[in-house]
């Protein structure tokens, strides 16, 4: 079983401040690792993924995640939150294998306060 | 490049009545094709995903069907709608076999009344 897990539902930032939307994971063998964007009436919007490879990914926006193998997360970060950064956002999980095998977390909403 | 359509967008139907709703993929060949749906606007449920034409699988049981007429065609149907239906409808693709990213459409908000 695969299962990853968005510890905060709600993360407020101050605009210009670095940003950390958190993301725990659990899956017995290699983890591909997933965050999505999604703005208010629309669909989710992919951003970056890790495999294999570098720790740290750079994806789409500014944004860039940390995979930790030893502490299972794979946090989302950004240096200067924009106030159009807010949105909700989406880990997700598959240990290797097809994409309907992804387990979505429950969401994190970020407001970047001005 | 790839572009995911889906339609319609907003969608109001009286209970019982029959739904439709549609996404087509451009420029791929064969993709995995997927519906999901968005309750409360926060955790998704994979519905249904298709590997080919006529090919349909069902995740969860309930009062929706899918159907794949065409290589890049995905249709999600009901014929009698039911108020739990009401929620946001997601259209997503993946590269074949080997793909494990996935790709969303816009989305079709439903309310079901």
């Amino acid at each position: 079983a695969q299962s990853v897990a968005q510890p905060e539902d709600q993360v407020n930032v101050a605009e210009g401040n670095p940003l950390t939307v958190k993301c725990t994971y659990s899956v017995s063998g290699n983890p591909y690792l997933f965050w999505y964007v999604q703005y208010p009436n629309r669909g989710l919007q992919f951003l970056l993924k890790y495999i294999t490879g570098d720790n740290l990914v750079k994806g789409s926006y500014g944004f860039e995640a940390e995979f930790n193998k030893g502490q299972t997360s794979f946090h989302l970060k950004k240096p200067s939150a924009l106030v159009s950064d807010s949105a909700l956002y989406f880990c997700a999980v598959i240990r290797g294998g097809s994409a309907r095998q992804l387990t979505f977390g429950s969401g994190t909403q970020l407001t970047v306060l001005p | 490049s790839q572009t995911i359509h889906q339609w319609p967008a907003t969608l109001v139907q009286p209970v019982g009545s029959p739904l439709s709703l549609e996404c087509t993929v451009e420029g791929t060949s064969n993709p995995n094709l997927y519906w999901y749906r968005q309750a409360a606007g926060r955790g998704l449920q994979l519905l249904f995903y298709s590997v080919g034409i006529g090919q349909i699988s069902s995740e969860v049981p309930q009062n929706l069907s899918a159907s794949r007429p065409q290589d890049r065609q995905f249709i999600l149907s009901s014929k009698k709608l039911l108020l739990s239906d009401s929620g946001f409808y997601l259209c997503a693709w993946s590269v074949g076999a080997t793909g494990n990213t996935i790709y969303f459409g816009e989305g079709s908000w439903l309310t079901v009344v």
